[in-house]
């Protein structure tokens, strides 16, 4: 079952401008976590929010959560070409440590 | 550090056939996760070992998958028989303890694309 939704699945914008990908879900989480995929490659981890947290920061990300509207929004600033790939939000709950995946947004920049 | 490893990269087998994936997670991690990965979706949980034991294998589909992680370290994935629908990334990841619970990220491997025809 997939608990993240993620909007947009696409996104494309030119080299400079800032992309914003949202993330919403249905349960009560522990953290929430976004990894990039590039084209035929596994996941990397960008960065993790945990549920009393409402916003971090990480280089050019910024992550903002909003429990109570199940949400979370990553925002990449002055996007380069080369942060083309898919992002991926997961949330982390339960005991176990098992993390669910959203379904991606595809992100293209344009040089 | 070394990543995590993967092998095979890329496998084609007829529907019927048998297959398995090999993964060595980080050196120390305990906690090692086998994800499926169908193409436009996000990864999905097949099965989670905490060291030799397994934590989570509620979306494994049991009739033809199986898993092991014997010592604690590395672990393999089989899938006998397979079907067209298993065409698929197979990603393995592992973390040095329980990450849902806020205390660390996942790491993932390359992973194996695999084609059943």
């Amino acid at each position: 079952s997939q608990q993240g939704e993620e909007d947009p699945q696409a996104l494309s914008i030119q080299e400079g401008e800032n992309a914003t990908m949202n993330c919403s879900y249905k349960t009560s989480i522990n953290n929430l976590q976004w990894y990039r995929q590039n084209s035929g490659r596994g996941l990397v981890h960008l960065i993790l929010i945990r549920s009393n947290e409402r916003e971090k920061h990480s280089g050019r990300l910024r992550v903002t959560l909003d429990t109570s509207k199940k949400s979370s929004s990553l925002l990449i600033t002055a996007s380069r070409a080369a942060d083309t790939a898919s992002y991926f939000c997961a949330t982390g709950s339960g005991n176990t440590g098992k993390l669910i995946f959203g379904q991606g947004t595809t992100l293209q920049v344009k040089p | 550090e070394a990543g995590v490893a993967q092998s095979p990269r890329y496998k084609i087998i007829e529907k019927r056939q048998s297959v398995a994936f090999w993964c060595n997670p980080i050196s120390g991690h305990a906690t090692l996760y086998w994800y499926q990965q169908i193409l436009g979706q996000g990864p999905k949980l097949l099965i989670q070992f905490q060291n030799n034991g397994v934590v989570d294998d509620s979306q494994l589909p049991k009739d033809r998958f199986s898993a092991e992680r014997l010592k604690g370290v590395d672990s393999t994935l089989k899938i006998q028989p397979a079907k067209l629908e298993d065409s698929a990334v197979y990603l393995c990841a592992s973390s040095p303890q329980n990450s849902g619970t806020g205390r660390g990220e996942q790491y993932f491997g390359p992973g194996t694309r695999l084609t059943v025809t």
